[in-house]
């Protein structure tokens, strides 16, 4: 992995469902992974910083594991809502804490009523 | 300010045109950061300021862009004889050295 890749591009789930989307990012040189919840003409809200191999955070219903050797992180979305509609953007920075972004394509969730 | 804030909020342009973009940043915040997202992408970085000063320039497309921080708060990004593939929300962030706070964008229209 050279840069940061996100799956899936888009998710449709049903209010009560419980959800799941990967961010992959190079795993040598790691400093932290950021996750960021984006809706629509709004800012990207910040979600999760995560830094340590095996750190597992939980904001509400909203939770991220890290695996820094393998290069991956999950956020899991338990019990859907439709305000929970937005794209989910994972980040790193490419060289110390505090430096530019690179960021994944985003995954655009959608909760059905 | 309490947050980063972004004006306008959306512009539309002719193509050919020449545009400004600004970003208000949290007060005592010395980096900041201009981040373009086209339809479809994620957020693409083009260029970061620490102070006043552009510490990172290279994810500028080309010469028709240009931004600058000259009292080391207020940025405002220029581009020149916008071509229709400028499109894009224009988001802006600024950081005191750990998270990011984010505006909320100038969506740009190049028609």
């Amino acid at each position: 992995i050279l840069n940061v890749e996100q799956s899936p591009q888009s998710l449709h789930v049903q209010e009560g469902d419980s959800t799941n989307f990967t961010c992959s990012f190079p795993s040598s040189n790691f400093y932290a992974l950021h996750w960021y919840r984006w809706e629509t003409a709004k800012s990207p809200e910040a979600l999760f910083v995560m830094t340590l191999n095996g750190d597992e955070k939980k904001k509400g219903r909203i939770s991220a594991t890290l695996n820094t050797k393998e290069g991956y992180s999950y956020l899991y979305i338990k019990g859907s809502q439709p305000e929970d509609s937005a794209t989910y953007l994972c980040a790193y920075p490419k060289e110390t804490s505090g430096s530019r972004l690179t960021f994944g394509e985003g995954t655009q969730l959608t909760v059905n009523p | 300010g309490a947050g980063v804030s972004q004006t306008p909020s959306n512009k539309v342009t002719e193509k050919g045109k020449y545009v400004e973009l600004r970003c208000d940043p949290i007060s005592g915040h010395t980096a900041l950061y201009w981040y373009r997202q086209s339809l479809g992408q994620g957020p693409e970085f083009l260029i970061y300021f620490q102070g006043t000063g552009a510490a990172d320039d290279s994810g500028l497309p080309n010469d028709r862009f240009f931004a600058v921080r000259p009292e080391g708060s207020v940025s405002t990004l220029k581009i020149q004889r916008t071509e229709r593939g400028d499109s894009a929300v224009y988001l802006c962030a600024s950081s005191a050295g750990g998270g990011y706070t984010f505006g909320s964008g100038t969506r740009l229209t190049v028609v």
